[in-house]
């Protein structure tokens, strides 16, 4: 247990769904992010929000949107996804103060294993 | 941008220690070096991080040259529940103030044998 949540654990969904992936932290952190993991390749940095700023990864295609409404939580809306979209969608959180070093220790979730039919 | 580049994958045995290094020829002065390990289906975990020279907790030592274009991850002792993916992240999220100067390696896959 992280003190990090990720709900729901597995979704499987068509390409012209709209679904949400919720991300909840109990840690009193001030930066949230969403990662992307598919099989076989490294783990894919999508968004970061730092005291409520996002930071965007401008790759991420706009079918991806990232919420994040207060300090402790955070969404990932979906829709018209791809098949190539299935993957592991992992949520993390740090501290987030500038220069401290305690700020890059992130704390992962247990992810959401994402299918996309 | 510092990629990092490690080995894809390690054998070893019960109760030797393991060395995993990472490759950064790029990295920025405030850059740190965190090591991360993952089992299947988890998320990964936080195991040790440093800017500079040596560090050690209870788990690993991470050895860190004068040039900091390299990182040593060094687990004593390792067990069979040490098999797992290894990442050497290098970066700087907060103060760069962008999503792009973090970056996970491709990892190495550990495994301890009996």
């Amino acid at each position: 247990e992280t003190g990090v949540t990720q709900t729901p654990r597995h979704l499987v969904m068509g390409m012209t769904n709209k679904k949400s992936l919720k991300c909840e932290q109990h840690l009193g952190h001030n930066a949230m992010y969403w990662y992307k993991q598919s099989a076989k390749k490294p783990l894919e940095l999508m968004f970061v929000y730092n005291f409520k700023e996002q930071t965007e990864n401008n790759s991420v295609p706009s079918r991806f949107s990232p919420e994040c409404p207060n300090s402790s939580h955070l969404f990932l809306h979906l829709h018209t996804l791809q098949p190539e979209d299935s993957a592991l969608y992992l949520c993390a959180s740090s501290q987030g103060n500038s220069g401290s070093p305690s700020s890059y220790e992130q704390y992962f979730g247990p992810g959401t294993r994402l299918t996309v039919t | 941008l510092a990629k990092t580049t490690q080995p894809i994958s390690m054998d070893s045995y019960e109760g030797q220690e393991v060395n995993i290094t990472c490759s950064h020829n790029n990295i920025a002065t405030n850059d740190y070096i965190t090591w991360y390990q993952q089992f299947p289906s988890q998320g990964p975990r936080f195991i040790i991080q440093g800017y500079k020279t040596k560090v050690t907790n209870e788990v690993a030592s991470l050895f860190i040259p004068a040039d900091r274009k390299s990182s040593t991850l060094s687990l004593p002792r390792v067990s069979l529940s040490d098999t797992a993916v290894y990442y050497c992240l290098v970066g700087d999220i907060i103060s760069s103030g962008s999503a792009r100067q973090l970056t996970f390696g491709s990892g190495t896959q550990l495994t301890v044998l009996p």
